[in-house]
């Protein structure tokens, strides 16, 4: 089975500093590879996903992501933040036909 | 096009009860997954259906099941309610592509509906 670790269930940064969220994976197969993020309230909206190809992801809202194999990571950077990132995100992994596989989350403060 | 629609929002039902939950998929995907979310255990996956069969099953027990009709619209049914049913229960549709037996399609997800069970 495949698994996903984020580590830091909060990350704060201030609005403009870089935001990096760490995301570390577990695969007996090429992983493929997602990031979504959940306003309060509501469902939650991929980001970027990695299945095969570039390595680099780049998503929505100046998002972009790295798949790094020889360090099973697949960490969530944004060069400055914004206060609208506020927001729970989310790593997985798909595991088997639709399933995917959540890390805990990471909740992530802005600080004006 | 119309997003991934779930009904109701919220549901207040009290232990021992039983309770069904809707969701519609973004036209022409075919696959729908279901998910619950907590506080203590995070996101877990419930099942998915994909053309009217289920594709795959979480660990939960069988108080919880579902079903997906032709139209690919799905439901799910928890019956005899405990409290740690209490939950945002999500669901995700998706076209269903795999390959290597994993889907890579982008999953779309529904606001949810929070269950409360008193």
């Amino acid at each position: 089975a495949q698994s996903v670790t984020q580590l830091g269930s909060h990350v704060s940064v201030s609005e403009g500093a870089l935001v990096l969220l760490r995301c570390n994976y577990s695969s007996s197969v090429p992983p493929y590879l997602f990031w979504y993020v959940q306003y309060p309230n509501q469902g939650l909206q991929l980001l970027l996903k990695y299945t095969t190809g570039a390595t680099l992801v780049k998503g929505i809202n100046g998002f972009e992501a790295e798949f790094k194999k020889s360090e099973t990571s697949f960490h969530l950077t944004k060069p400055s933040a914004h206060m609208s990132d506020a927001a729970e995100y989310f790593c997985a992994v798909s595991d088997s036909w639709e399933k995917l596989t959540f890390g805990t989350g990471t909740r992530l403060t802005i600080i004006p | 096009k119309a997003g991934v629609t779930q009904t109701p929002r919220y549901l207040i039902k009290t232990r021992g009860q039983q309770v069904t939950l809707s969701c519609s998929p973004i036209s022409g995907h075919r696959s729908v997954s279901w998910y619950q979310q907590t506080p203590g255990q995070g996101l877990q996956f419930l099942f998915e259906y994909f053309s009217e069969t289920q594709r795959n099953k979480g660990n939960f027990p069988g108080r919880f099941s579902g079903r997906q009709f032709s139209n690919s619209r799905s439901e799910m049914n928890v019956s005899t309610l405990e409290l740690g049913d209490s939950a945002l229960y999500l669901c995700a549709s998706s076209l269903g592509t795999l390959a290597g037996g994993r889907g890579t399609d982008t999953q779309y997800f529904g606001p949810g509906t929070r269950l409360t069970v008193l």
